[in-house]
């Protein structure tokens, strides 16, 4: 079993909709949780970190994290074209930060 | 804008060349990082320097090599590059060991 695994993508979501992004890993010690946004041709960028169970919005981003279940989540509502980029989910356990091989979202004007 | 700058953003090299990336973090940061990343991948971890102790990924090939100056220079020197190591070369910071990582721009490397 893979450390991070992101659902095979890519992901066709209109605009203004919601595009729902899901992350499973196989360390149960894990501690700390990423989501980061990579455009085409450029670095990833950080959008949202979560430690603890539940849900974290941060404007138009929602990381929910479920430790028992091993998934961590990122919901983006009233999808942009400007959103469309690949996320990539990445999970802090063994004092090592493992990423998945990231989705890729196309927002469809 | 990021706080972590490289350079250069973009460089061809032959496979018998030496040629340097250079990264800089102005955040204060504890920990710097290089990672690889091919097109379609996740970035891979290369290197990273944390609390003046450096860790290598023992996969890499000894034609890269580190180099520390001080705690907010990470600078990676290559050599004898094989075309298979053309990639994306990004260099990261964080102010704790594998936590909220700010990436610089990245280099494109071309090899030859």
């Amino acid at each position: 079993q893979k450390e991070v695994e992101q659902n095979s993508g890519p992901l066709s979501v209109p605009e203004g909709a919601i595009a729902s992004l899901n992350c499973t890993y196989s360390d149960r010690g894990s501690q700390s949780f990423f989501w980061y946004r990579q455009y085409s041709g450029k670095s990833p960028e950080l959008i949202m970190s979560i430690y603890s169970n539940g849900d974290k919005e941060d404007g138009r981003f929602t990381a929910q994290l479920n430790k028992a279940s091993q998934y961590v989540s990122l919901l983006i509502r009233d999808s942009q074209p400007s959103d469309s980029a690949t996320y990539l989910c990445a999970v802090k356990g063994n004092n090592r930060l493992a990423f998945g091989k990231g989705n890729q979202v196309v927002v469809i004007p | 804008d990021t706080e972590v700058t490289q350079t250069p953003k973009h460089l061809v090299m032959g496979m018998t060349n030496k040629k340097s990336l250079k990264c800089e973090q102005h955040m204060g940061h504890r920990a710097m990082y290089w990672y690889k990343q091919k097109a379609k991948k996740p970035p891979e971890l290369m290197f990273v320097y944390s609390y003046e102790k450096l860790s290598i990924n023992e996969s890499v090939p000894s034609r890269f090599s580190p180099e520390c100056p001080n705690s907010s220079l990470l600078n990676l020197h290559l050599h004898a590059l094989q075309p298979e190591d053309s990639a994306l070369y990004l260099c990261a910071s964080s102010q704790d060991l594998n936590e909220k990582l700010f990436f610089g721009s990245g280099t494109q490397l071309s090899v030859l």
